[in-house]
């Protein structure tokens, strides 16, 4: 079965750093997404991205974050300058067109580590 | 917004015997989705049920949806110790135009533990 897969599987920056976290979703998908999930909490969502531009984008995602889809395969998320609250798991989703009834396919998460 | 909650918040009970989690949300749906997370791992999806379904089964698995009461509950038949997870619901939120680009909203789950 399809799935998708995130690198690295735990990354350990400096704090101010910056630091890609990447994604490769389900071929055929065309919805893509990416969530957080600081230790202890809710999965909370972050962006979600569709025709190569982001759709939805929530609070927590500012100005230090930014998403790119640099080819056909992969899909990026880019925090500029890191800092300490930014630890947490990282999941990116991808989902079908086939209407809006479709599930979301999620990867085993990365976990960044700010120090 | 939307919000799944789940109860309980932990479920501890024997191999063989059944697990039922709850969840509500507070606004009209197109769906509701369960996940299952093991420990350090990503989500996977275990039932999607559309908002004029009722019922739906899949193996040992069987969630309800009751609009009229905002909830939904998942139930697992003759658990296993490899059942034991953190189990969410979620709902994605339809944008303004009434289509959907699918942000889920989770709840903070419920962690089941099956022993041996």
């Amino acid at each position: 079965e399809p799935e998708v897969t995130q690198t690295p599987s735990h990354q350990v920056t400096q704090m101010g750093q910056e630091v890609i976290l990447r994604c490769v979703p389900i071929s055929n998908h065309l919805y893509f997404y990416w969530y957080r999930q600081i230790l202890g909490q809710k999965v909370e969502f972050l962006v979600s991205f569709y025709n190569n531009e982001i759709s939805e984008k929530s609070e927590i995602f500012d100005d230090q974050f930014s998403v790119e889809r640099p080819d056909g395969s992969n899909f990026t998320l880019k925090i500029r300058s890191t800092k300490l609250e930014d630890s947490a798991m990282y999941f990116c989703a991808s989902r079908g067109i086939q209407g809006s009834n479709q599930p979301q396919h999620f990867g085993d998460g990365t976990r960044l580590s700010i120090l | 917004s939307q919000q799944g909650e789940e109860d309980p918040q932990a479920l501890s009970i024997q191999e063989g015997e059944n697990a039922t989690m709850n969840c509500s949300y507070k606004t009209s749906i197109n769906n509701l989705q369960w996940y299952r997370q093991n420990s350090g791992r990503g989500l996977v999806h275990l039932i999607l049920i559309r908002s004029n379904e009722r019922e739906k089964h899949s193996g040992r698995l069987r969630v309800t949806l009751d609009t009229s009461k905002k909830s939904s509950s998942l139930l697992i038949t003759a658990s296993r110790a490899a059942d034991t997870a953190s189990y969410f619901c979620a709902t994605p939120k339809p944008n303004a135009g009434g289509t959907s680009y699918g942000k889920l909203t989770f709840g903070q789950g419920t962690i089941l533990t099956v022993h041996p």
